[in-house]
C-alpha cells in the first residue's frame, strides 16, 4: 500500500511569507502527527490530529498551526516565517493509538531566506 | 523530564561487528520506546520497539535491551553491514487507554558509520 505522501518535498519563501504543507497518511490511518528536524534541536514533535481534532501539541508559537480533514489529510501552516522555521517538516501516520506504528513521510524541506 | 538523552553522537564499527546505542529517560510515565533509522533524505522508518513489562526484544540483527530500574535502554546492531550506515534516534512515548496520544520524545540521534 502507498505510504506517507508530503507535498511540496521542497520549498524556498522569505521571511515574514507564510507557507502552508501537506500531508496525506497512509489509507486507514486516522492519526497524523508534524514534527520539526533540525540539525541543532533534532526531531520536535509539533502536533497531532485524530479524527479532525488536535490531540497533542508540543512547544511551538502559535505562528504553527495545523488541520485535519475528515479523509484523514491534513495540512501544517506556519505564518510569519522566520530564519530559524527553516527544517524538514515531518508528518507521520498511525492507525489509532500511541503505541501503533508511526509511518513517516519523506519530509517537507523549508529554507527560509 | 520530557527528554530522551542518546548516546554516542557518532559511531564508527567495522563490518560485522557489534554497534551499540544508548539511551537514558527521566519520565517514568514513558511506557513505549521505539527505534527509528534514517537515511539521507528519507523520513525515520521504526526499526523495533519495546514496552517495558520486557527486558528484551530482538528482531533479526536488531535488539532493545531495557533496564526499567536504571531508566535505559539500548540499541544493538549485530554483524554490522555497510547499509546499516544511518542516523538512528531512540524515543519515548506515554500511550494511555484513552485520549491516547502519538507524541514521541526523540533523542538526538546516532550516526552510525559500518566500514567495509
Amino acid at each position: 500500500k502507498a505510504g506517507v505522501t508530503q507535498t511540496p518535498r521542497y520549498l524556498i519563501k522569505t521571511r515574514g511569507q507564510q507557507v502552508t504543507l501537506s500531508c496525506s497518511p497512509i489509507s486507514g490511518h486516522r492519526s497524523v502527527s508534524w514534527y520539526q528536524q533540525t540539525p541543532g534541536q533534532g526531531l520536535q514533535f509539533l502536533f497531532e490530529y485524530f479524527s479532525e481534532t488536535q490531540r497533542n501539541k508540543g512547544n511551538f508559537p502559535g505562528r504553527f498551526s495545523g488541520r485535519q480533514f475528515s479523509n484523514s489529510r491534513s495540512e501544517m501552516n506556519v505564518s510569519t516565517l522566520e530564519l530559524g522555521d527553516s527544517a524538514l517538516y515531518l508528518c507521520a501516520s498511525s492507525l489509532m493509538a500511541a503505541t501503533d506504528t508511526q509511518y513517516f513521510g519523506p519530509g517537507t524541506r523549508l529554507t527560509v531566506l | 523530564q520530557q527528554q530522551v538523552k542518546q548516546s554516542p553522537q557518532s559511531l564508527i564499527v567495522q563490518k560485522g561487528g557489534i554497534s551499540i546505542i544508548n539511551c537514558a529517560y527521566e519520565n517514568t510515565a514513558f511506557d513505549y520506546f521505539p527505534w527509528y533509522q534514517q537515511f539521507p533524505g528519507k523520513g525515520p522508518a521504526l526499526l523495533i520497539a519495546i514496552r517495558p513489562d520486557v527486558s528484551e526484544k530482538k528482531e533479526g540483527r536488531f535488539t532493545i535491551s531495557f533496564n526499567k530500574s536504571a531508566k535505559q535502554f539500548s540499541l544493538h546492531i549485530m554483524d554490522s553491514q555497510p547499509g546499516d550506515s544511518a542516523t538512528y534516534f531512540c524515543a519515548a512515548s506515554i500511550g494511555q487507554e484513552s485520549g491516547a496520544t502519538n507524541k514521541l520524545i526523540f533523542g538526538t540521534g546516532t550516526l552510525l558509520a559500518v566500514q567495509p
